[in-house]
């Protein structure tokens, strides 16, 4: 069982929508990220938070709003999506520092957009 | 040239038999290497991580080869349930970041 819990697991929406992704974990990792990954490719980064802080942005649009409240959660923000968009969206925590970078992922939200 | 590339296979193998995977990275500074194993529809979990000298779990074993800048995997013994897609994962890029190469499909055929 993954220690990373993500909601919902799966989500339909219209591009019209406002929506949000939710992942939590508690083992007291102090880095939190977001990954897009479509089928038969590898997840692609969109966002990493080192200490509630956000440290990396790959470039993603702004219909996409990161945001952590604490260290232990981490949301998405979904707003006016494109088809384009449709993925599996994955969470990942990870320790700080050299060697401890490991990633441990939850189970992902399966996002369609209409 | 890909910060970590990899064979994409698939690789399609009888139970029982031995397979290998390489994974080559383009940063000599890379200091962190990882295998992980990805199901259909599901999330990556953490097969191995690798270390310099080499380490062994189970049926599976990793290797670094530092001069030529390549991780492996092998499997021995194949069981139907490896079948998977295969994740080379390299910190490739400053701080906590981790590259992942565009993965491996094994199957394992009865």
């Amino acid at each position: 069982d993954t220690e990373v819990t993500q909601t919902p697991k799966h989500l339909v929406m219209g591009m019209t929508n406002k929506k949000s992704l939710k992942c939590e974990q508690h083992m007291g990792h102090r880095a939190m990220y977001w990954y897009k990954q479509k089928a038969k490719k590898p997840p692609e980064l969109m966002f990493v938070y080192s200490y509630e802080k956000l440290s990396i942005n790959e470039s993603v649009p702004s219909r996409f709003s990161p945001e952590c409240p604490n260290s232990s959660l981490l949301n998405l923000h979904l707003h006016a999506l494109q088809p384009e968009d449709s993925a599996l969206y994955l969470c990942a925590s990870s320790q700080l520092g050299q060697g401890d970078e490991k990633l441990f992922f939850g189970s992902g939200t399966q996002l369609s957009v209409l | 040239r890909k910060e970590v590339e990899q064979d994409p296979g698939p690789f399609n193998v009888p139970e029982g038999a031995t397979v290998a995977f390489n994974c080559t990275y383009s940063n000599s500074a890379s200091q962190s290497f990882f295998w992980y194993r990805q199901d259909c529809r599901k999330e990556p979990k953490l097969l191995m991580s690798v270390y310099s000298s080499g380490n062994e779990d189970g049926r599976f074993t990793a290797q670094l080869n530092r001069a030529s800048q390549y991780i492996s995997l092998l499997i021995r013994d194949s069981k139907l349930s490896d079948s998977a897609t295969y994740l080379c994962v390299v910190n490739s890029r400053a701080g906590n970041m981790l590259t992942f190469g565009g993965g491996t499909r094994l199957m394992v055929k009865p």
